[in-house]
């Protein structure tokens, strides 16, 4: 069974920091990726969508690569902001096209 | 403006009271779904439906039901059968179920009083 795993559970980093949120996970027989955004209260809004046939796919200051053989994605975010203090959720997208959902990473970026 | 409207934002639901979320959108995508969402735990899937007048169960849908009449529109209800319905409830849609992008709706949260 799918199984989605994000490390660390939350993070404080200082304004204008590069960061680096991780999500793995456990079957490599998934038709896409994707990381997005939750703030508090409020829906998620999809950040990167990465298919299975691609290493990574950027969006402004926010890349997200994807290695499948390993079980493993990572988002950095570049030159952090106050306004990227957020929930980042990651999910995958598994054989039957279910979305298998991560806990998500708490990111506070300190003024 | 395209998108997914969940209303309402916040609904309280007294013991033994059935109470029905609404979830519209007008981006003309197939499939839609409904997720529950608790603290500390990935989002959990209710049902979802990949064409009017069909759905399936997701992982938790006991104690849950739902409809697809129209392409725009699934509302989920929660039945006085769900023990613990206290949670944020999110709806999305995706143009096809498979390896597009998913689009999510500002959620619900729902107390039991």
């Amino acid at each position: 069974k799918q199984e989605v795993t994000q490390i660390p559970a939350a993070l404080s980093v200082p304004e204008g920091e590069n960061l680096v949120l991780n999500c793995s996970f456990t079957d490599s027989a998934i038709y896409n990726l994707q990381w997005f955004r939750q703030d508090p209260g409020k829906g998620l809004t999809s950040l990167l969508l990465i298919q299975s046939s691609q290493r990574e796919q950027t969006s402004g200051r926010l890349n997200a690569s994807l290695d499948k053989s390993s079980g493993r994605s990572t988002l950095y975010i570049a030159a952090s902001q106050p306004g990227d203090s957020a929930t980042y959720l990651c999910a995958v997208m598994d054989s039957n096209y279910q979305l298998i959902w991560g806990a998500g990473t708490k990111l506070i970026i300190k003024p | 403006d395209g998108g997914i409207t969940q209303s309402p934002k916040y609904l309280f639901r007294k013991e033994g009271q059935n109470v029905t979320l609404s979830c519209e959108q007008n981006l003309n995508h197939d499939a839609m779904y409904w997720y529950r969402q608790d603290p500390g735990q990935g989002l959990r899937l209710i049902y979802y439906s990949q064409i009017v007048n069909d759905f399936q169960k997701g992982d938790i849908a006991e104690g849950y039901s739902v409809s697809r009449e129209k392409k725009e529109s699934f509302p989920l209800t929660v039945t006085s059968a769900q023990k613990n319905p206290t949670a944020f409830y999110l709806c999305a849609s995706s143009p096809i179920r498979g390896r597009t992008e998913a689009f999510f709706g500002q959620g619900t949260r729902l107390t039991v009083v």
